[in-house]
């Protein structure tokens, strides 16, 4: 299976900051990339599909890039709403996998 | 608009069977390209991928847990049920369902369940 490497496990933020986020497949997966944001006690929430396709309804503020092993996810702008754990999941491979979550938290 | 449910026992024994089930609405799993997929995430802990099944019957399932998984899907009762056997106090995790997203290619997952929190105790 290919295994996601997400960094770092967590962060410290503040409101305006620009945060980037980061996976590193092993092996190269494409662009077949999706990016979820997961708030306590609630569902994932799909950002961003094919490595840097904004999901519709999501914020520009949120953008992601990447292709092969290596993609991030930045948020330019930190909102008080974005405080949040953070989820990328490969599927070039028909076994999914995700990373290991990234949480962001308040300075 | 497309929402998901996941509904079954909150509680079950070591070595018991579980059954969930997800009854959703706003799309059909006999429409082309449709799939519905489990996922599962312990307390504290990153989600993790079980199965996917599609419309066309084509299931999918996690290697290190395939023995012990079967997914199937009701078309006309909007529904798809996910079985796991021998269930360990490891499994304790809350179980989502989620729709495949449509709008592009290859299996990810747009639309999430609210989930279900699975607890595996004596």
């Amino acid at each position: 299976a290919i295994r996601i490497t997400q960094s770092p496990s967590s962060l410290s933020a503040s409101t305006g900051d620009r945060v980037t986020i980061t996976c590193r497949a092993s092996q190269g997966i494409s662009s077949y990339l999706a990016w979820y944001q997961q708030k306590p006690g609630k569902a994932p929430k799909l950002l961003i599909y094919a490595a840097s396709t904004l999901q519709s309804g999501v914020p520009s503020r949120f953008s992601g890039s990447g292709s092969g092993t290596d993609f991030t996810l930045t948020i330019s702008c930190l909102q008080s709403e974005d405080f949040a754990t953070y989820y990328c999941q490969q599927y070039y491979s028909y076994l999914l996998t995700f990373g290991g979550g990234t949480k962001v938290e308040i300075k | 608009q497309i929402t998901l449910k996941e509904s079954g026992p909150t509680l079950v024994k070591p070595t018991q069977t579980l059954t969930l089930t997800c009854t959703f609405s706003g799309f059909s799993l006999s429409t082309s390209g449709v799939g519905v997929g489990w996922i599962r995430q312990p307390p504290g802990k990153a989600l993790e991928w079980l199965a996917l099944i599609y419309w066309n019957d084509d299931k999918r399932y996690s290697p290190s847990l395939k023995s012990r998984l079967t997914i199937t899907k009701d078309t006309s009762k909007n529904q798809v049920v996910l079985t796991m056997t021998n269930m360990d106090p490891v499994d304790t995790a809350t179980y989502y369902c989620a729709h495949r997203h449509l709008l592009a290619y290859g299996d990810h997952f747009d639309y999430w369940g609210q989930g279900t929190l699975v607890t595996v105790s004596s």
